[in-house]
């Protein structure tokens, strides 16, 4: 089956750095997605790993571990403008996305 | 355009009523995706083309649902006979070839089923 965990919600001060886990158990892996959504708004795209690693693009940053299933995403330097629901993604050897429920992030001053 | 967009932006329709949503993806994207997300929730696969043919259809909930693509461009997703638990925001996105490549979404619809 499929199946992709990540915290429902969590809260964070401006300013500060935030982890975000996710685990997956999918039956195929080609690409592991974080994507961004504002409430009432579309995700927009964050980052891509494929591979085991660290991926750096600025204030964030995605890890992957294929082995164990896991991922993270790491927000640096928190601003209230980051304030939103994260979604961790799999995709599967078809294509598409599977999505875990999201991460509502809330940044407090 | 700049973007994948979506028309309408809302919709409201009484249960049993039909509905079509339609999506318009950026330019030279050959791969289409339906995802149906529900308040409080992480979206769901419905169904994806590749120009014009429909490859998965796997995520449709039921046949009262039918995705098209006729030309490859323009996709259309229809929903008949409505009902209360198809109320959700419907996103289309799109991508260029190649599986490295990031999914872009249009900004939904939001449907309502009274």
């Amino acid at each position: 089956g499929q199946n992709i965990d990540q915290p429902t919600e969590m809260t964070a001060t401006e300013g500060a750095i935030v982890q975000i886990n996710c685990t997956y158990q999918t039956s195929g892996f080609n690409g592991l997605f974080w994507y961004q959504q504002h409430a009432g708004e579309a995700p927009t795209f964050l980052s891509y790993n494929v591979l085991d690693g660290l991926e750096e693009k600025g204030r964030f940053s995605s890890f992957l571990s294929r082995s164990k299933g896991y991922s993270y995403l790491l927000l640096k330097e928190l601003q209230m403008k980051d304030s939103a629901s994260y979604l961790c993604a799999v995709r599967d050897l078809g294509g598409k996305l599977i999505f875990g429920q999201g991460t509502e992030l809330s940044v407090k001053p | 355009g700049a973007g994948v967009s979506q028309s309408p932006r809302y919709k409201v329709a009484k249960r049993g009523q039909d509905v079509a949503l339609r999506c318009d993806p950026i330019s030279g994207h050959v791969s289409l995706f339906w995802y149906q997300q529900a308040l409080g929730q992480g979206p769901e696969f419905l169904t994806y083309f590749q120009n014009e043919a429909q490859l998965d259809k796997s995520g449709l909930p039921s046949d009262r649902f039918f995705a098209e693509r006729p030309e490859g461009s323009v996709s259309t997703l229809k929903i008949q006979r409505t009902q209360q638990e198809d109320s959700a925001v419907y996103l289309c996105a799109t991508q260029r070839g190649g599986a490295g490549n990031e999914q872009f979404f249009g900004p939904g619809t939001r449907l309502t089923v009274l």
